[in-house]
């Protein structure tokens, strides 16, 4: 149950994409298509943007979109708005109905 | 509409128990999975255990085996979490989630519990 890796931060001007990364292993990611990613800002709960590596939830602009590769999955932010600036964490099935959620990823809309 | 509130949390001291309990409302409760989610202060999200549908299948993040119990009674649309030999790391915001698709879909606004002497 070790944590996945996310870079500490990442950052965009507004307009611009940016991607960021979530590795995991052989016994999470590369073998389960359940990574999902959260959007959280200060003080509030977190918000489901991307299940099923790809599939985005009702009311999540398409500006958001999912993906993976191997034991990596990559959540993509395009057309980044002044909102974005937040907090983002993967997540992954790990099995045996056991989860995991990466380091989290500090957005910073320059 | 759907809400999720939590209840419960506060200080205690290392060593002791508290009861979390996350109240449901706006969905049909029975038909999902259920977790719970915690948040340290100023770290990042650790999932912390899940319950099926009927209560009768649960697991846990391997720091909390043992001392954590999760359940659920689906009459009154509740959660539960029990925590006994409560440590300072287990200091942390709770959030009562709906687990769906592989995803935590629906989240609560968390309560907080402190462990501290």
């Amino acid at each position: 149950q070790s944590a996945l890796t996310q870079p500490p931060s990442a950052s965009g001007s507004p307009g611009q994409s940016v991607t960021i990364s979530c590795t995991g292993t052989s016994s999470d990611i590369g073998v389960y298509n359940y990574v999902s990613w959260y959007q959280q800002h200060p003080g509030k709960a977190p918000k489901l943007m991307i299940y099923e590596v790809t599939k985005r939830p009702s009311g999540v602009p398409d500006r958001f979109s999912g993906s993976k590769s191997g034991n990596t999955a990559s959540l993509t932010v395009s057309g980044l708005q002044a909102e974005d600036e937040a907090d983002y964490y993967c997540n992954s099935h790990a099995g045996s109905n056991t989860w995991v959620f990466g380091g989290g990823t500090k957005l910073t809309v320059l | 509409e759907v809400q999720l509130v939590e209840s419960g949390g506060g200080l205690v001291q290392p060593g002791g128990s508290l009861r979390l309990s996350c109240a449901v409302s706006g969905f049909t409760f029975s038909n999902y999975y259920m977790n719970w989610v915690r948040q340290a202060p100023g770290k990042g999200l650790e999932w912390v255990a899940i319950i099926n549908q009927d209560g009768s299948e649960t697991q846990y993040v391997d720091s909390v085996k043992g001392r954590f119990s999760v359940s659920r009674d689906n009459a009154k649309n509740s959660l539960y979490l029990q925590m006994n030999s409560l440590r300072a790391e287990d200091t942390a915001v709770y959030y009562c989630v709906r687990g769906e698709s592989g995803a935590f879909v629906i989240w609560g606004q968390g309560t907080k519990v402190t462990v501290s002497s």
